[in-house]
């Protein structure tokens, strides 16, 4: 499977300012997707990133709070933007094996602490 | 009605005991399923998926799946203090893009 590196692993931010989260993968890859954990809960997706394009994103995510960029086969980025206490979650980067399986790998994680 | 449901748990069994991990789903046209472990603190790591109905094997970890009840299963043998963790049931839906719709997992706890 694909080796998956987010930067950074963790960041305590103040409320009103932006993150950018990177997802480095160590190969092509067709889907990259961003997944957000709030604690104690489960993984909800934010939004696919799709290369060449704008991200599809999820039913109560706006790209306006949440923008994605995805260069390239191997890279993406999401930014959390306007931040305030409720963003602090672990945001996930995961890619998706290449066919004929459809298993999706995880990255290690962001850790958002919003003040 | 949630569209992937687990028990949140804790399941506690003793160490060497079978642990059975129950996971339902509500799209019936679902086709591929998931087991992830998560530590504490950690992302979610890939165990066993399944595809098609009956039962599948991997070391001490068994997937069972039953499409006609909506239903698939993670059975774990000889249980082991460092299974303890999070387990995630995750469905991925038909049609569209793939997207994965996770359970909200169940924690396991291994006792000695």
């Amino acid at each position: 499977s694909a080796v998956i590196s987010q930067k950074p692993s963790r960041d305590i931010c103040q409320r009103g300012t932006s993150l950018t989260i990177q997802c480095q993968v160590d190969s092509q890859v067709t889907m990259m997707f961003w997944y957000r954990q709030q604690p104690g809960q489960s993984l909800t997706l934010i939004a696919t990133a799709n290369q060449g394009s704008e991200a599809t994103y999820e039913s109560g995510f706006v790209i306006d709070k949440f923008p994605i960029s995805r260069p390239n086969l191997t890279f993406s980025t999401l930014t959390v933007s306007n931040m305030s206490p409720e963003d602090s979650s672990i945001y996930l980067c995961s890619v998706e094996d290449r066919a004929p399986t459809d298993t999706q790998y995880f990255g290690p994680g962001t850790r958002l602490t919003v003040l | 009605q949630k569209e992937v449901e687990q028990n949140s748990g804790p399941l506690s069994v003793p160490e060497g005991a079978i642990a059975s991990l129950n996971c339902t789903y509500s799209d019936r046209g679902s086709q591929s399923f998931f087991w992830y472990r998560q530590y504490s603190g950690k992302s979610p790591e890939l165990i066993m998926s399944i595809y098609s109905n009956g039962d599948k094997e991997d070391g001490r970890f068994t997937a069972q799946l039953n499409k006609a009840s909506q239903y698939v299963s993670l059975l774990i043998r000889d249980s082991q203090p460092s299974d303890s963790a999070t387990y995630l049931c995750a469905v991925k839906r038909t049609g569209g893009y793939n997207k994965l719709i996770f359970g909200a997992g169940t924690r396991l706890a291994v006792h000695p």
